[in-house]
């Protein structure tokens, strides 16, 4: 299996309070990406990274944002949880363009 | 805007069957296509890679063609096995390396 590692792994949080959901590989890749996976929606894709630093928005980036300091770690941040970002979300990479993408275990997160 | 439809939603079949899932994209300016098994509560493991400029891959009892000029792609399980029941998704690279998901397949292999 890939490295990949997402924490937590399941969250409840109260709307209107900030989260951040950690996405950490091993395998020195240099895409990542943070999918929501809702029922009837399948997977779409919030923000996705090419690089340090380098970051772009996806599909449904509204009300999320994302870090990367670091090839290892992509940090996807709800600056304020609404309940309609409950979801699962998974972190996803791949090492070039056009390279196999592998994903994490997801996180199961609940805005109450 | 990519759009990629999965077919059927969801299919039962007894042990030993042979069956074809589909899947369909609408615009063919893709880069490759990966299909993916996903178990209830689990993450997405990848199954198979076909780049665009491959007609099929084989892994096992799976194969996987591509015909991208009619934006469509199988996937062929041989003697299926309770063990293949899961939702199976497949995904069109395009753009910016970014995948565009369908919303699966859901199987069920009976005894």
């Amino acid at each position: 299996d890939a490295g990949i590692t997402q924490s937590p792994r399941h969250k409840v949080t109260e709307t209107g309070t900030p989260v951040t959901l950690r996405c950490h590989q091993t395998e020195n890749h240099r895409y990542m990406y943070w999918y929501r996976q809702d029922p009837g929606h399948g997977l779409r894709l919030i923000h996705y990274s090419y690089g340090v630093k380098d970051t772009d928005k996806g599909e449904v980036s509204d009300g999320y944002s994302v870090s990367r300091s670091k090839t290892e770690d992509f940090l996807l941040t709800l600056e304020s949880a609404t309940s309609s970002q409950t979801s699962v979300y998974f972190c996803a990479i791949s090492a070039g363009e056009n390279t196999e993408a592998f994903f994490g275990q997801g996180t199961r997160l609940t805005v109450v | 805007k990519q759009e990629v439809t999965q077919i059927p939603a969801a299919l039962s079949v007894p042990e030993g069957e042979n069956l074809v899932l589909n899947c369909s994209f609408t615009d063919s300016a893709i880069y490759n296509l990966q299909w993916f098994r996903q178990d209830p509560g689990k993450g997405l493991t990848s199954l198979l890679l076909i780049q665009s400029s491959q007609r099929e891959q084989t892994s096992g009892r799976l194969n996987a063609s591509l015909d991208k000029s009619s934006g469509r792609s199988t996937l062929y399980i041989a003697a299926s096995q309770p063990g293949d029941s899961a939702t199976y998704l497949c995904a069109v690279t395009g753009g910016g390396n970014k995948l565009t998901f369908g919303t699966g397949t859901q199987l069920k292999v009976e005894l």
